[in-house]
């Protein structure tokens, strides 16, 4: 079956340090691919998204490149903030689809 | 403000309550969702509305209980729960287009607590 999976957390950095947090996705055909965040006490936001193989995502100085021949969605950040310490969701949908696969979860944590 | 709004934001029930959850979305979706978050347990979908009618129930107990009026509305309904249904409960939505690239957008959830 579809499934996506990322890099076990917590992931924990200084604020300014460059930030990958990898994910691999196994699925048939074209799925979209999506990045979403969970701030402390808060719901799922979509912190960014790719359609197509070689598309990339961007928002917020967040970015990913939908890599069809590695099967990965890897997201990265050039210089952490305190404020982004989330728990960070990658996730795909099927093509013509409506029902989201989510990988595990991985935490960041960013100190001052 | 995502454009799903749940109430209420937190709640807190006695296994033998009758409460329900309520989620509506101002985006003109179609299609709408409830998932269920526990700590330490990969997110759940629940349910799958589209065009109101119940395309997915993901072997959710009758306990739980959804009802989609029309397509801007969704609620849970909650009955005789157990503790272990205490959760995040996320409420979503999404635009079926017949096309790739269907994004769902969450609500900030509902913390239940069930005691």
């Amino acid at each position: 079956g579809d499934s996506v999976t990322q890099m076990e957390g917590p992931v924990t950095l200084s604020e300014e340090a460059f930030l990958t947090i990898n994910c691999t996705y196994t699925a048939t055909g074209y799925p979209s691919l999506f990045w979403y965040v969970q701030y402390p006490g808060e719901g799922l936001q979509l912190l960014l998204k790719a359609t197509k193989a070689d598309d990339k995502g961007s928002n917020k100085g967040f970015e990913a490149t939908y890599r069809k021949e590695t099967t990965s969605f890897h997201l990265e950040k050039g210089s952490v903030q305190v404020s982004d310490s989330a728990v960070y969701f990658c996730a795909l949908i099927k093509e013509e689809g409506n029902k989201l696969v989510f990988g595990a979860g991985t935490i960041l944590r960013v100190k001052s | 403000e995502t454009g799903v709004t749940q109430t209420p934001r937190h709640l807190v029930m006695g296994m033998t309550n009758k409460k329900s959850l309520k989620c509506e979305q101002h985006l003109g979706h179609n299609a709408m969702y409830w998932y269920k978050q526990s700590a330490k347990k990969p997110l759940e979908l629940m349910f799958v509305y589209n065009f109101k009618e119940q395309t997915e129930n993901n072997s959710v107990p009758s306990r739980f209980s959804p009802e989609c009026p029309n397509s801007s509305h969704l609620f849970l309904h909650l009955h005789t729960l157990q503790p272990e249904d205490s959760a995040l409960y996320l409420c979503a939505s999404s635009q079926l287009t017949g096309h790739s690239g269907n994004t769902i957008y969450f609500g900030e959830g509902s913390w239940l607590t069930v005691v």
